[in-house]
């Protein structure tokens, strides 16, 4: 089983911030994918292989990333970004999630 | 739009059964490769189970394997998840979503709470 550790599990940023959450998997994979999920509803897909964003994300988000290490990143931090963010690999089964980022607006 | 309906969860003692049902719309069902993923309230994302396009590949969480099934009904749009001997660690939000890799839609989830 693939292990994913993300990091930090939680941090609070300024709003204009630059923000990077790191996912770091026990083995190389070929692909991360991000998501976020706000307090009561269910998770949406954020980026997806490493670093394509999902329809609707803002272009202040970015990913990034290859073999065990992967990172998603703002470029500068806004209200709404305020959320729990997860990674995902879909290289091999068990599909597995990181424990995910809680990111709180400071 | 896609959309993604679960259905089928409540209140159930433990040793018990429940099967979850999911009915998608607004994209072609039997195309794509199906998941259950949960999630217990308060923690992480879990993935469940997985089941291919035609039912040709599934595959469990060993911590559900052997007491969960995963199946579909192409005709009917319709991804379900049989749930026996359940535990209080199955008490979750149980989400459907669609997979191709990723995880690009999910529904809204439906609550199961093993309690005696």
């Amino acid at each position: 089983e693939i292990v994913l550790t993300q990091s930090p599990t939680t941090m609070a940023a300024s709003p204009g911030e630059k923000v990077t959450l790191t996912c770091r998997a026990s083995s190389s994979v070929s692909y991360m994918h991000w998501y976020q999920q706000r307090s009561g509803t269910s998770p949406k897909l954020w980026i997806y292989e490493t670093s394509k964003l999902a329809s609707g994300v803002p272009n202040r988000f970015s990913g990034s990333g290859s073999g065990t290490s992967y990172s998603l990143t703002i470029n500068s931090m806004e209200t709404e970004d305020a959320a729990t963010y997860y990674c995902q690999q879909g290289s091999s089964y068990p599909l597995t999630f990181g424990s995910g980022t809680k990111l709180e607006i400071k | 739009e896609v959309q993604l309906v679960e259905s089928g969860g409540g209140l159930v003692q433990p040793g018990r059964s429940l099967k979850l049902s999911c009915l998608a719309s607004g994209f072609t069902f039997s195309n794509y490769g199906m998941n259950w993923i949960r999630q217990a309230p308060g923690k992480g994302l879990e993935w469940v189970a997985s089941i291919s396009s035609s039912s040709s590949y599934i595959y469990y969480a060993d911590t559900v394997k052997g007491r969960f099934t995963i199946s579909r009904d192409n005709a009917k749009n319709t991804l379900y998840l049989q749930m026996t001997s359940l535990r209080s660690e199955d008490t979750a939000l149980y989400y459907c979503a669609r997979h191709r890799g990723w995880f690009a839609y999910w529904g809204q989830g439906t609550l199961v709470t093993v309690s005696s």
